[in-house]
């Protein structure tokens, strides 16, 4: 089993929809929970970075963590076709320690 | 800021033949970290460096790959001799730290 798990999709949205992407974990000792979005061709980049359990948003984007079912979620409101890309689940188990990252899930919002 | 700096951008090379990539990290930035990323594996972590000094490398395959940091602002990912299955985006990206990582543009790696 790897230590992080995402859907690969592909996941195919009409523009304006609500997208929930998720992350499975297996390890408790996680600590820090992030979200990278990575455009063709180009490296990710961070989106939302949250510590422990609990909601964070920022505009149309909002980061759940549910640490008793080793679950994170990522949801995107309003989805614009500029919000087609590969999203990566990340977690670390410090701030310090290294950055474990999902295989990512591809999404297309459609006009 | 002109964030993270790799070269080259795009290499296509024989197997067998060495392979340099190079990068330069964001200045005031401490730790930098080498990644590969493939469809069947995803984004791997193959080594990271704080303060110029390499710290884990247990993702590295094998002895065929190699990194340096000389200075605090540039560090090479070596692989000699170059074998197909090292075909890659390789990544490079640097953080303080306790920061967020900044990736670089990465290099598109082909080994026929």
């Amino acid at each position: 089993q790897k230590e992080v798990e995402q859907d690969p999709g592909p996941l195919s949205v009409p523009e304006g929809a609500i997208v929930s992407l998720n992350c499975t974990y297996s390890n408790s000792a996680f600590q820090y929970f992030m979200w990278y979005r990575q455009y063709s061709r180009k490296g990710p980049e961070l989106l939302m970075y949250t510590y422990s359990s609990g909601n964070k948003e920022d505009g149309r984007f909002t980061a759940q963590v549910d640490k008793s079912s080793k679950y994170i979620s990522l949801f995107i409101r309003d989805s614009q076709p500029s919000d087609s890309a590969t999203y990566l689940c990340a977690m670390r188990r410090t701030s310090y320690d290294k950055v474990i990252f999902g295989p990512g899930t591809s999404l297309s919002v459609i006009p | 800021d002109a964030g993270v700096i790799q070269s080259p951008r795009h290499e296509v090379t024989e197997m067998g033949q060495e392979v340099t990539l190079r990068c330069k990290p964001i200045s005031g930035h401490n730790s930098l970290f080498w990644y590969r990323q493939t469809m069947m594996r995803g984004l791997e972590l193959l080594i990271y460096f704080n303060n110029n000094v390499p710290i884990d490398d247990s993702g590295m395959p094998e002895d065929r790959f190699s990194a340096k940091m000389p200075n605090a602002s540039f560090s090479t990912l070596k692989i000699q001799p170059s074998e197909p299955r090292d075909s890659a985006v390789y990544f490079c990206a640097s953080s303080s730290s306790v920061g967020t990582q900044y990736f670089g543009p990465g290099t598109r790696l082909l080994v026929l």
